[in-house]
């Protein structure tokens, strides 16, 4: 089946502009996790929904950040007045379902910009 | 909190040949998961092997394996016969019981030449 998908691939913004980055996930995944990946360092974690809800949202850098994931599948991350400091590639997982021991899909990432 | 620490930014071996790559971690934990992560340049993390906190016996998979030292709280990844599709980017995480979230380290380049 398919595998995790985000697009876009890339986007390039300029500093102040909202985005909004999109993430499907393997079918039948309840648990899905977006992380940041800046250069030159290993991924963080930004945010974990176990079906429709935020089950932990601590990695969020600031209220600019908000996910969303309304029907437990698509997640949308949105970045409000984006600032310079949020270039990074955005990645998102899946698995099949919440707890340590799951397997985490990732996805090829979006690679944001802001200019 | 949970750390997790790659010593090495670059390492390079031999087609063929063996290499280990260093990580080690901290977490207050008893219950936790360690895995080891491939990132090619496409970006997307293809997982290499997991290895259970509770088990002793160290994971294999193929020419994959950890040398997995509880008490030092040590976790390596022996590649053994390397081939050049294993350059990339590798990544030591670590997963505890009381959160689903991954803690990555910050990677090691592995180069493999001819």
């Amino acid at each position: 089946g398919a595998g995790v998908s985000q697009t876009p691939s890339n986007k390039v913004t300029e500093k102040g502009k909202y985005v909004e980055l999109r993430c499907d996930p393997i079918s039948g995944h309840t648990a899905l996790y977006w992380y940041r990946q800046s250069l030159g360092q290993g991924p963080e974690f930004l945010i974990y929904f176990q079906g429709t809800g935020a089950a932990d949202d601590s990695g969020l850098p600031n209220d600019r950040f908000f996910a969303v994931r309304p029907e437990g599948s698509v997640s949308t991350l949105k970045i409000q007045r984006t600032e310079r400091g949020d270039s990074a590639v955005y990645l998102c997982a899946s698995s099949f379902s919440n707890g340590p021991y799951n397997e985490q899909f990732f996805g090829p990432g979006t690679r944001l910009t802001v200019l | 909190a949970q750390t997790v620490t790659q010593s090495q930014p670059e390492m390079s071996v031999q087609e063929a040949e063996t290499v280990t790559l260093s990580c080690t971690y901290d977490t207050s934990e008893s219950d936790y998961y360690l895995f080891w992560y491939k990132q090619p340049p496409s970006r997307q993390m293809i997982l290499v092997i997991r290895q259970e906190a509770y088990k002793q016996q160290n994971a294999t998979e193929n020419r994959f394996s950890v040398n997995f030292q509880k008490a030092a709280k040590s976790f390596s990844l022996k590649i053994s016969d390397s081939q050049l599709g294993d350059a990339a980017m590798y990544f030591c995480a670590l997963n505890t019981g009381t959160a689903s979230k991954l803690t990555f380290g910050t990677g090691t380049r592995l180069q493999v030449t001819l």
